[in-house]
């Protein structure tokens, strides 16, 4: 049962065009929402979150939106840049009622290639 | 954010061997996770080590296969017990940083043969 996925594996733009990453969820529970990008070789590393309570968040080039009624969530990267082509993986969190701590589930990934 | 080292970087295992998966983290955390990334899937969350206590397996993960060690607040370890083809896989292991998302390791690619 696959909670969060990335239904494009692989997305090419353009250097200095947009690139719009997708990712949908089915568990109404996930209330923090993450994007992480990661190299070859390299574990993945952090880019940006949300919680539910908001509806965007943004830092520098990189916007994540959250569609809660669609349980819907795009990272949005512009300009994008050639140090950009990455894989991109979204993970959604909810607390766990016996720890009281976050554990994340992730998607299956979205293999970015900005074209120069 | 927290700075962790993982070793080894990678290794190739012959089947039914072990190996001993490390990562010291550069602070002192309450829980660290340990994930698996095989060929094309996502990462999926193997348990929580909790600094004490024994660690808390997801489903479809057991003790006996991956056991675990977290004898303080800044290190933990992770066996792949009696391996098979099957466990060829990516290990990753993490900790949380209130706020700011969690930390990846660099990451283990295990290559059984």
């Amino acid at each position: 049962d696959q909670q969060v996925k990335q239904n494009s594996p692989s997305l090419s733009v353009q250097e200095g065009r947009i690139s719009i990453l997708n990712c949908d969820y089915t568990n109404s529970m996930f209330d923090y929402f993450l994007w992480y990008k990661k190299y070859p070789a390299e574990g993945p590393t952090f880019l940006i979150s949300i919680s539910s309570i908001k509806d965007k968040n943004e830092d520098g080039r990189f916007t994540v939106f959250l569609n809660k009624s669609a349980k819907h969530l795009s990272l949005h990267i512009v300009p994008s840049q050639p140090g950009d082509s990455a894989v991109y993986f979204c993970a959604a969190s909810r607390l766990l009622s016996n720890f009281g701590n976050e554990k994340l589930t992730f998607g299956t990934g979205t293999r970015l290639t900005i074209i120069p | 954010s927290a700075v962790i080292s993982q070793k080894p970087s990678r290794d190739i295992c012959q089947r039914g061997t072990s190996l001993t998966i490390q990562c010291q983290v550069d602070s002192q955390v309450t829980m660290m996770f340990w994930y698996r990334q095989q060929p094309g899937q996502s990462l999926t969350l193997i348990a929580t080590a909790n600094q004490g206590s024994e660690a808390t397996y997801e489903s479809g993960f057991v003790i006996d296969k991956f056991p675990i060690s977290r004898p303080n607040l800044t290190f933990s370890t992770l066996t792949v017990s009696n391996m098979s083809p099957e466990d060829s896989s990516i290990y990753l292991c993490s900790v949380e940083v209130r706020y700011k998302g969690y930390t990846f390791g660099s990451g283990t690619r295990l290559t059984v043969v």
